[in-house]
């Protein structure tokens, strides 16, 4: 079963606009969440990342927002540009006992964002 | 700085064979990290080490063997290699464990097994 899904595979946004990116978690014990970034042949990039005690997280032109109750969190890009193009996955962690991670971050599929000139 | 960097970047196996792939780190970082990709998926964690002789499983360890005898190297083992075990393999590194703080990764690895 996914703990973590992102349920649009692909997206196509216009330069300029608002490109919104949405994950959906299952697991109540995460409590944090980061955004990564991939370009074809590299490995991710971490780009935003957010604790489960805020509900928003700004970094120039991205913003990410958690709304606990429902389980979502999703990854604003403002304005949207073509070098944005690249897949996203969002990504999840588990509290450990000792108040850290356990050390094991759950992925989603990931959503390929195209933003067109 | 290299940051984390994968050797080999390419390789084509026969069923049954074993190989190594070498992730290093110049980073200094404590916890390093082996994923592997297949298509249509999310990363997923095949084994990851909390630091130098140390190693843990992650979500899918089986077939896979891991080592850390240096800090800034992990490495990661096949040693009868199967078809399902075809996929793009990342390692990464982070200087924290605590609320995992980032998790730099390297360029990746496509294994491909005949």
């Amino acid at each position: 079963d996914q703990q973590v899904k992102q349920n649009s595979p692909s997206l196509s946004v216009q330069e300029g606009r608002i490109s919104i990116l949405n994950c959906d978690y299952t697991n109540s014990m995460f409590d944090y969440f980061l955004w990564y970034k991939k370009y074809p042949a590299e490995g991710p990039t971490f780009l935003i990342s957010i604790s489960s005690i805020k509900d928003k997280n700004e970094d120039g032109r991205f913003t990410v927002f958690l709304n606990k109750s429902a389980k979502h969190l999703s990854l604003h890009i403002v304005p949207s540009q073509p070098g944005d193009s690249a897949v996203y996955f969002c990504a999840a962690s588990v509290k450990g006992r000792s108040g850290g991670s356990q050390g094991n971050l759950i992925f989603g599929k990931g959503t390929k964002l195209s933003v067109k000139p | 700085n290299a940051g984390v960097t994968q050797t080999p970047k390419f390789r084509v196996l026969k069923t049954g064979q074993s190989m190594t792939l070498l992730c290093a780190q110049d980073m200094n970082h404590e916890y390093m990290y082996w994923y592997r990709q297949d298509p249509g998926m999310g990363l997923r964690l095949i084994h990851y080490s909390v630091g130098e002789g140390t190693t843990a499983k992650g979500e899918v360890p089986d077939g896979y063997n891991v080592s850390r005898l240096k800090k800034q190297n992990f490495l990661l083992g096949l040693e009868s290699a199967a078809p399902s075990q075809t996929s793009v393999y990342f390692c990464a590194s982070s200087y924290s464990l605590v609320r995992i703080g980032t998790q730099y990764f390297g360029p990746g690895t496509r294994l491909t097994v005949l």
